[in-house]
């Protein structure tokens, strides 16, 4: 079945990083690209960014330019996201999913699959 | 970025039809897609494309979009169906915007 599944969660003290894992299954990875969505405790959903998983190219939100790093290992069928320079802000529970469309960025199709979310807790 | 706003709180009584709008500048020329979230859970898409259904979503799951409201209709509400939804948009004119979210209670 068609599955992410992401990396544990993680504490991070302020100014430093956090590399969270996703790894796909049950469908060929390179042909769907990943988005990357975060939840702080309480908050509704923001957007993060989108990496296409054949060529490695990004495109992150305007708020994340510059802090926030996203990257793939097709060998494994796994996408990254890397966020640094972390801030009490930050805290959250960070999920990668699945753009429905196959192929091709496409503003008709929703998100469809979606991982487990890795909490990040940031804190001195 | 493009805003979209939801009511902060819907209430329902089981067997009644709940309907949560979604505002935005011209969003009936967008494509709006409705996640359900459950507390602890990762969200489900439940509409896309401003109406259409994924596999497994209830009929009761309907959705329409004209003007500046998107509208997420359920219909014989269930308990089951409480938890937040959210809408969300995406073009090339902007970066990927959500709802504000709203918390729907079957009462």
């Amino acid at each position: 079945q068609v599955q992410l599944v992401q990396s544990g969660a993680e504490v991070k003290k302020p100014g430093a990083s956090v590399k969270v894992s996703c790894k796909a299954s049950g469908y060929t990875f390179t042909s769907y690209y990943m988005h990357w969505v975060r939840q702080a405790p309480g908050q509704g959903l923001e957007w993060m960014g989108i990496i296409n998983p054949s060529g490695g190219s990004t495109s992150y939100a305007q708020k994340f330019q510059g802090r926030v790093t996203m990257t793939r290992d097709t060998s494994t069928s796994t996408v990254y996201m890397e966020l640094s320079s972390l801030r009490s802000e930050d805290t959250a529970v960070y999920y990668c999913t699945r753009l429905a469309a196959a192929g091709t960025i496409n503003y008709y199709y929703g998100m469809d699959v979606w991982g487990q979310g890795t909490t990040v807790t940031v804190s001195s | 970025s493009y805003v979209l706003t939801q009511p902060p709180s819907v209430s329902v009584a089981p067997g009644q039809t709940a309907r949560i709008t979604c505002g935005g500048n011209n969003i009936g020329s967008k494509s709006v897609h409705w996640y359900q979230q459950k507390p602890g859970q990762a969200p489900v898409l439940v509409v896309y494309d401003d109406s259409d259904r994924p596999s497994g979503i209830p009929e009761r799951f309907s959705g329409s979009n004209s003007g500046n409201t998107a509208t997420l209709t359920i219909s014989r509400v269930e308990a089951g169906d409480e938890a937040d939804y959210y809408c969300q948009v995406w073009d090339s004119s902007s970066d990927l915007s959500f709802g504000t979210g709203t918390k729907v209670t079957v009462l």
